[in-house]
């Protein structure tokens, strides 16, 4: 199974900020890496497709890079309503496996 | 509008069953792939299996194989999954997410709001 592995599992930060979340793959993806927002008691929502590609109605402050095994997630300037549960997603091969996730809390 | 709306959810007892249902609006559920994803409370996501359009490509993660099922009606437009032999670690809430394809590459664009599963005596 591939093993996906996100850094940092908690961040704290300011309406205003720039802010990057990692995720690195136990073997290489290649670009088959998606992130999900995930807020309280609601179901998770895709931001980011294949490594770079923004959904459709996600803002463009989100952005995806990487490829091979490590990916980054930014957005780049932070809304209060971004304040929320991170995680990221290979689709390289089943089992499809999550990151641990990433809290997004304001400081 | 797209929606997919999780049923069947509950209490239920170790070794017990449950069958969840998902139904599908407003998209044409024959031509996608479907997936069940739960996450135990207060932890993270967790893909559970897979099954293709037509139903000919079916997949399941170690944890549930051997003791749970995904199927779909086509024509009911609604998704499955048969839950046997349930045990404490399967307490979850449980969504169904639609798969989409970008070329070669898969994401989940669509998600119910899901249903929970409580496992306990």
């Amino acid at each position: 199974d591939i093993q996906m592995t996100q850094s940092p599992s908690s961040l704290s930060a300011s309406v205003g900020d720039r802010v990057t979340i990692t995720c690195r793959a136990s073997q290489t993806i290649t670009n088959y890496l998606n992130w999900y927002q995930q807020k309280p008691g609601k179901a998770p929502k895709v931001l980011i497709y294949a490594a770079s590609s923004l959904q459709s109605g996600v803002p463009s402050r989100f952005s995806g890079s990487g490829s091979g095994t490590d990916f980054t997630l930014t957005i780049s300037s932070l809304l209060p309503e971004d304040f929320a549960t991170y995680y990221c997603q290979q689709s390289y091969s089943t089992p499809y496996t999550f990151g641990q996730g990433t809290k997004l809390e304001i400081k | 509008e797209v929606q997919l709306v999780e049923s069947g959810g509950g209490l239920v007892q170790p070794g017990g069953s449950l069958r969840l249902s998902c139904a599908a609006s407003g998209f044409t559920f024959s031509s996608y792939s479907m997936n069940w994803v739960r996450q135990a409370p207060g932890k993270g996501l967790e893909w559970v299996s897979y099954i293709s359009s037509s139903s000919s490509t079916i997949y399941y993660a170690d944890s549930v194989k051997g003791r749970f099922t995904i199927s779909r009606d086509n024509a009911k437009n609604s998704l499955y999954l048969q839950m046997n032999s349930l045990r404490d670690e399967d307490t979850a809430v449980y969504y169904c997410a639609r798969e989409r394809s970008y070329g070669p590459s898969d994401y989940f664009d669509c998600w119910g709001q899901g249903t929970l599963v409580t496992v306990s005596s």
